[in-house]
Order: structure tokens, then C-alpha cells, then sequence
């Protein structure tokens, strides 16, 4: 059974950073791209970022781009977003999502996300 | 990137079938046969409902159908059921530099 769980989130201030985590299991990590898409509270969703299956594309919103860094460790099976920068706009629930193959297919499993919330 | 353009709204009485259109332009919708729907019930995470404009995963009832001409691309709910109440989004690959742009997203409400 595929699964995705993100970790990571929380409350932090204008400027600050911020890494999430996505721990992904029962499927072969390597083989599919994943993305980052957030949904702030009560609005719709938001495309973030993806990766390649071998990291080594990569691809950015331009909301973030500058500012966000996704990653991923194969090894570990984990998919990572550093959050620098951060703004008020950022407040948002994070989910983690992995493409049906490669970057220009469609987010099949996701996960059950994490808050991430930007305020003084 | 602007976002796709959905109706806020929708709705039908259980047993009836409920349309929703995706507008986007010819740099999204119109440029790629990448068009995706999505379903979310409130709380949940969205679950992939139609992808490559028509296509559904598996376990997905044939109830949902999807098309699309020139730059707008519809959702389809036929025989309407109480689970299917929930929020819809669109979705479309965009391009190297772009690359994916969701719609407004509409709330189907079953009578």
C-alpha cells in the first residue's frame, strides 16, 4: 500500500525557515517524480514544486521560486521542501504528492499534509 | 500562471448528472491532452478522479467522465450519489517553465 506522510510543519515567523518533511513507502520511491502542493485555509489548491525521480530536475512556482528548495533522498526514501523566507502567504496546509511516472503526469497518491503557518 | 477558471458552484439531485467546466488558455488546457480532476472531501487530501482529459485510475466509478474542446475542459458526474458532495478541481500540465496550474475549484452539492 502506497503511503505518503509529511512532517515538519508548524508555526513560524515572517522571515523564518522551514523544512518539511514526505516519507513515502510501498512503492519504488526512485522511479516516480513528486510534488509539493499547498491549499491555504478555505482557498483552492496551489502547485509548489516537483522533482524528477532521480533529483535531478527540478521545478518551481514562481510564488516560491527563490525561496523554496525541494529535494529528495532516494536512499531514505524521502521527499524534502526547505522553507526560507517565509511570508504570511506561505500559511498553508503542505501536501506531498507523487506523479503517476515522470514530472509531466498527474499526482496519483497523496498525503494527509501538514500545516505550515506563518505569523508574528 | 493564472489559475484555471471553474464555476463555484454546481449541484443536482441524487441520481441526476452534474457538469463543471475548466477554463484555461492555449498554453494550458488547450496546449497539452494533461487536463486532470481531482475530488476532496472537507479535511481530506485530494484524490485523482480523471487524468489525461478522459481517462480514469483504477477504482474510480464510470459515473465520472471527462472531456474537452479548444481550452475548456468538463467534469462529468452522472447518476449523482450523497459521497459525491465534496470540492472539484481541475488541473493542467502548463509547460517546462510553468508547469502545473489548478483551477478555482467548485463545491458540488447534492440536493
Amino acid at each position: 500500500e502506497v503511503q505518503l506522510l509529511e512532517s515538519g510543519g508548524g508555526l513560524v515567523q515572517p522571515g523564518g525557515s522551514l523544512r518539511l518533511s514526505c516519507a513515502a513507502s510501498g512503492f519504488t520511491f526512485s522511479n516516480y517524480a513528486m510534488t509539493w502542493v499547498r491549499q491555504a485555509p478555505g482557498k483552492g489548491l496551489e502547485w509548489v514544486s516537483a522533482i524528477s525521480g532521480r533529483g535531478d530536475s527540478t521545478s518551481y512556482a514562481d510564488s516560491v521560486k527563490g525561496r523554496f528548495t525541494i529535494s529528495r533522498d532516494n536512499s531514505k526514501n524521502t521527499l524534502s521542501l526547505q522553507m526560507n523566507s517565509l511570508r504570511a502567504e506561505d500559511t498553508a496546509v503542505y501536501y506531498c504528492a507523487s506523479h503517476m511516472t515522470s514530472v509531466t503526469t498527474p499526482f496519483d497518491y497523496w498525503g494527509q499534509g501538514t500545516l505550515v503557518t506563518v505569523s508574528s | 500562471q493564472s489559475a484555471l477558471t471553474q464555476p463555484p458552484s454546481a449541484s443536482g439531485s441524487p441520481g441526476q448528472s452534474v457538469t463543471i467546466s475548466c477554463t484555461g488558455t492555449s498554453s494550458d488546457v488547450g496546449g497539452y491532452n494533461y487536463v486532470s480532476w481531482y475530488q476532496q472531501h472537507p479535511g481530506k487530501a485530494p484524490k485523482l478522479m480523471i487524468y489525461e482529459v478522459s481517462k480514469r485510475p483504477s477504482g474510480v466509478p464510470d459515473r465520472f467522465s471527462g472531456s474537452k474542446s479548444g481550452n475548456t475542459a468538463s467534469l462529468t458526474v452522472s447518476g449523482l450519489q450523497a459521497e459525491d458532495e465534496a470540492d472539484y478541481y481541475c488541473s493542467s500540465y502548463a509547460g517546462s517553465n510553468n508547469f502545473y496550474v489548478f483551477g478555482t475549484g467548485t463545491k458540488v452539492t447534492v440536493l
